[in-house]
């Protein structure tokens, strides 16, 4: 059972355009989420994180949204970079653990 | 250094070998996190450490898979008579243990790349 998901295996979006990413969970007791970054040969690196008891966060050019009412959260990354082509991982974190739920990735494809 | 370090980085073995794989976490975190990314899929859970013991096991996928952690530090997963599902890639990451907790960001290593022929 995939208690974190994201349904659109891959994006592709013009440079300079918004790009929106999507994931949804499952379980309610997620009290942290998070977006990391993949780039072909590489770990993950952290990009962005959001509480549950927000609903948005911004840092630069990456906002987040969460909407707990529909277990959904999104990325948004305005205007999109070329460099921003990665693979995105939604993953959210349990008030009673310590290891992050990974949705399955995005692969974002940023035009020039 | 200054990251998480990992090695092999990438792995040729045949069915039926038994393979080691090392993470040598973040000096001072104290949380270290083994995930595989098998070919199209995700990030799957298999196992964390904290210090040098392991409270959750729940993600390994049979009793071939183990791994430890000595000194707090390096830990080796080790997989035994490897099947060609093994093939992925295997990821470990390291947090501050209050990081970890509060915030849930975890430093990845670039993984070992595991292909079983």
């Amino acid at each position: 059972d995939q208690q974190v998901k994201q349904n659109s295996p891959s994006l592709s979006v013009q440079e300079g355009r918004i790009s929106i990413l999507n994931c949804d969970y499952t379980n309610s007791m997620f009290d942290y989420f998070l977006w990391y970054k993949k780039y072909p040969a590489e770990g993950p690196t952290f990009l962005i994180s959001i509480s549950s008891i927000k609903d948005k966060n911004e840092d630069g050019r990456f906002t987040v949204f969460l909407n707990k009412s529909a277990k959904h959260l999104s990325l948004h990354i305005v205007p999109s970079q070329p460099g921003d082509s990665a693979v995105y991982f939604c993953a959210a974190k349990n008030n009673a653990g310590n290891m992050l739920t990974f949705g399955g990735g995005t692969r974002l494809m940023v035009k020039p | 250094g200054a990251g998480v370090s990992q090695s092999p980085s990438n792995k040729v073995t045949e069915k039926g070998k038994d393979v080691e794989l090392r993470c040598d976490p973040i000096s001072g975190h104290t949380a270290l996190y083994w995930y595989r990314q098998s070919l199209g899929q995700g990030l799957e859970f298999l196992i964390y450490f904290q210090g040098n013991s392991a409270p959750d096991k729940s993600g390994l996928p049979s009793d071939r898979f183990s791994a430890e952690r000595t000194g707090g530090s390096v830990s080796t997963l080790t997989i035994q008579r490897t099947q060609q599902e093994d093939s992925a890639v295997y990821l470990c990451a390291s947090s501050l243990v209050w990081t970890g907790v509060i915030t849930g960001e975890l430093f990845f290593g670039e993984g070992s790349r595991l292909t079983v022929l």
